[in-house]
């Protein structure tokens, strides 16, 4: 069974750093492009970043561009988000979710159960 | 950027009933479009891909349709689970991969 779990939400105050974290279990982690997608409070989905399987390829929204950061360890089966610079914009509830390959023209098919961020002073 | 719009906003439909969504893209996507269900306090579920073809597990009632800029989610008999919101969402002219604003299937 595919399992995301996503960590490391909370409260920071604007212009702080959070580091998100979503853990995978249940396939090949190595195999599948993985990406984040949020969703601000009483919003619709918004994608955030994707990283391929090797993470050779980053790809960023506009809004996040230059101050968040994917990656993943794939010895660990582990997909994090590093989040710089936040704004009160920022925030949202957090999804990991899983690309149905390793890179591209692919639906997500299988998403965590999301961790909230919140930016305010 | 590829904008997907849908429609309506908001669908008022009685248990039993027939749900019909639309969503339509600014340019072709080709078959390149997944829906997705979500219930409050959930996360999204794959429910369709290639514009057609049901995920793992997804009801027979649950079809999609279309291709190039205009696409359709029937619901054949709508069953009190599936009141929630639905998305649609592009994967073929990428990044950033692009999804509708969502149709809310509420109970009539």
């Amino acid at each position: 069974e595919v399992q995301l779990l996503e960590s490391g939400g909370g409260l920071v105050q604007p212009g702080g750093s959070l580091r998100l974290s979503c853990a995978a279990s249940g396939f090949t982690f190595s195999t599948y492009a993985m990406n984040w997608v949020r969703q601000a409070p009483g919003e619709g989905l918004e994608w955030v970043s994707t990283i391929s399987s090797g993470s050779g390829t980053t790809y960023y929204a506009d809004s996040v561009k230059g101050r968040f950061t994917i990656s993943r360890d794939n010895s660990k089966n582990t997909l994090f988000l590093q989040m710089n610079s936040l704004r009160a914009e920022d925030t949202a509830i957090y999804y990991c979710a899983k690309m149905s390959a390793y890179l591209g023209s692919y639906p997500l098919d299988y998403w965590g159960q999301g961790t909230l961020v919140t930016v305010s002073s | 950027e590829i904008v997907m719009t849908q429609s309506p906003a908001t669908l008022s439909v009685s248990p039993g009933e027939r749900a019909t969504l639309s969503c339509r893209a600014s340019q072709s996507v080709s078959s390149n479009l997944a829906w997705y269900q979500q219930k409050p306090g959930q996360a999204p579920r794959l429910l369709i891909s290639g514009a057609s073809t049901r995920a793992t597990g997804i009801p027979a009632r649950f079809s999609g349709s279309g291709s190039g800029t205009e696409f359709t989610l029937t619901i054949s008999s709508l069953q009190s689970e599936d009141f929630a919101v639905y998305y649609c969402q592009q994967y073929n002219n990428w990044p950033p991969w692009t999804f509708g604003q969502g149709t809310k299937v509420e109970i009539k």
